[in-house]
C-alpha cells in the first residue's frame, strides 16, 4: 500500500526567507509524485510533478522538489517565499500500479509580512 | 476550456436529510475521483469511477455513501440521512484516459455543513 508522511504541520516564515517542506513516501515500486497548493478558501493546483528523468523538477512560482530515490522523499523548496506563499501545501504519491493519487495530511505555510 | 465543475459550492442539510454533490470533468477527462478534506486534515480517497464504472471505492464508507458516474451528464455523490460527521469538504478532481502521471485536475469542492 502507499503512504505520505508530511511530518511538518505548520510552518511560519519571514518574506525572503528560504523554505523546505518535508515528505517521505511509502511505495515498493515505481511511483509519480506531486506537490498541490491549496491557498485559502480555493481548491487544490498542481506546482509540480516527478514521474521520470531528472530527480530535480521545477515547478510554478519558483518551486523545486527533489526526488531522493534512497530515501524515499520528495521535499519542496524555495530560496525565498513571499506572503502570497501562504497556503496549505500537499505532497502526493501515487504508485505505478496503484489506481488513485494519496495525498498527505498537509503542511499549512504562514508567512509574515 | 471549463475546470471540473463541482456544484453547489455550499450545501447546507439538515441531519437525516439527502446530500447530492455533483462534478462535471474536465473536457476530455474520463476518469474521476471523488475526495473529502476535513477540517484541519488532509484529502481522503473515497472513490474512482469512469464512465458507468466503479473503479475503486476503497475510500467509501460502508453505508449512506454512493458514487456514480453515468454514460451522459455529472459524476454525483450522494451522502443518505446525512449526520454531523458528514460536514467536510468535497473535491471532486478528474484526469484524462491515459496511465497516470499527469495528476489530477481539481475542482473547487463542495463545502457540506449538516446541522
Amino acid at each position: 500500500a502507499q503512504s505520505v508522511s508530511q511530518h511538518n504541520h505548520h510552518v511560519i516564515l519571514s518574506e525572503a526567507a528560504s523554505l523546505e517542506l518535508g515528505c517521505n513516501y511509502s511505495y515498493g515500486g515505481t511511483v509519480n509524485l506531486f506537490w498541490y497548493v491549496q491557498y485559502p478558501g480555493q481548491h487544490l493546483q498542481l506546482l509540480l510533478k516527478y514521474f521520470s528523468g531528472d530527480p530535480l523538477v521545477k515547478g510554478i512560482k519558483g518551486f523545486e522538489a527533489e526526488f531522493i530515490k534512497s530515501k524515499f522523499s520528495f521535499n519542496l523548496r524555495k530560496p525565498s517565499v513571499q506572503w502570497s506563499d501562504t497556503a496549505e501545501y500537499f505532497c502526493a504519491v501515487k504508485g505505478s500500479s496503484a489506481s488513485k493519487i494519496i495525498f498527505g495530511s498537509g503542511t499549512r505555510l504562514s508567512i509574515r509580512p | 476550456n471549463a475546470g471540473v465543475m463541482q456544484n453547489p459550492r455550499h450545501l447546507v442539510r439538515r441531519r437525516g436529510q439527502e446530500a447530492r454533490l455533483r462534478c462535471s470533468p474536465m473536457k476530455g477527462h474520463s476518469h474521476v475521483y471523488w475526495y473529502r478534506q476535513l477540517p484541519e486534515e488532509g484529502l481522503k480517497f473515497m472513490v474512482y469511477l469512469q464512465k458507468e464504472n466503479i473503479i475503486d471505492e476503497s475510500g467509501m464508507p460502508k453505508e449512506r455513501f454512493s458514487a456514480e458516474f453515468p454514460k451522459e451528464g455529472p459524476s454525483i455523490l450522494r451522502i443518505q440521512q446525512v449526520v454531523r460527521g458528514d460536514s467536510a469538504a468535497y473535491f471532486c478532481a478528474s484526469s484524462p484516459p491515459v496511465e497516470g502521471h499527469y495528476g489530477y485536475t481539481f475542482g473547487s469542492g463542495t463545502r457540506l455543513t449538516v446541522v
